[in-house]
């Protein structure tokens, strides 16, 4: 299956701390992208990056892209109380996307 | 921007009984639209998705059925619920291939 796979399951970090995810997913992608769930919630769409980008930030936000290992990492800087929630991968291949388990996140005030 | 409505927001029936959840998309013409569901504490498994009107994909064998009877409306339905059906459906859009996908609130259903 082309399902991307988040790591670590949880973090827990003190507020103002970087908070790191990884992704890992088996075949070739067009591109991949990071969603933030609140507990409950639907998914907000944070970035998208494409198979051919390594690196892409947006506010405190930093993707990395590495298509030769499979992998991508989400970087979440200065967190804040209200970065908690749990972070997905999704890999698409053409019309259709795939998600991993999740990386929740809770960041203590 | 794309506005992604989903109604019932919670919904809880017997073991058995039929469904219809619906799903409907502003701002935007010809989505592509996607229904997922997410059990409790775990991702999202696609189950149908849509690239056109009538035109609908699924991932998954199961006792549900999609159908796309407008441009933007999109609808998960059962004959006969079953106990693992519960679980949190979610709504998608995106405006083509290689696009971001923009989710609507989710429904909640608990099949009881």
């Amino acid at each position: 299956s082309q399902q991307g796979e988040e790591d670590p399951q949880a973090l827990s970090i003190q507020e103002g701390e970087n908070a790191t995810m990884n992704c890992s997913y088996k075949t070739s992608i067009n591109n991949l992208q990071w969603y933030r769930q609140n507990s409950g919630r639907g998914l907000v769409h944070l970035i998208l990056i494409r198979s051919n980008e390594r690196e892409k930030h947006s506010g405190r936000l930093r993707v990395t892209l590495d298509t030769s290992k499979k992998s991508s990492s989400l970087l979440i800087t200065a967190s804040r109380a209200a970065d908690t929630a749990s972070y997905f991968c999704a890999t698409d291949a053409g019309n259709q996307f795939y998600f991993g388990t999740g990386t929740s996140l809770t960041v203590i005030p | 921007s794309q506005t992604i409505h989903q109604w019932p927001a919670t919904l809880v029936q017997p073991v058995g009984s039929p469904l219809s959840l619906e799903c409907t998309v502003e701002g935007t013409s010809n989505p592509n639209l996607y229904w997922y569901r997410q059990a409790a504490g775990r991702g999202l498994q696609l189950l149908f998705y849509s690239v056109g009107i009538g035109q609908i994909s699924s991932e998954v064998p199961q006792n549900l059925s999609a159908s796309r009877p407008q441009d933007r409306q999109f609808i998960l339905s059962s004959k006969k619920l079953l106990l693992s059906d519960s679980g949190f459906y979610l709504c998608a859009c995106t405006q083509g291939i290689g696009d971001e996908q923009y989710f609507g609130p989710g429904t909640r259903l608990t099949v009881t």
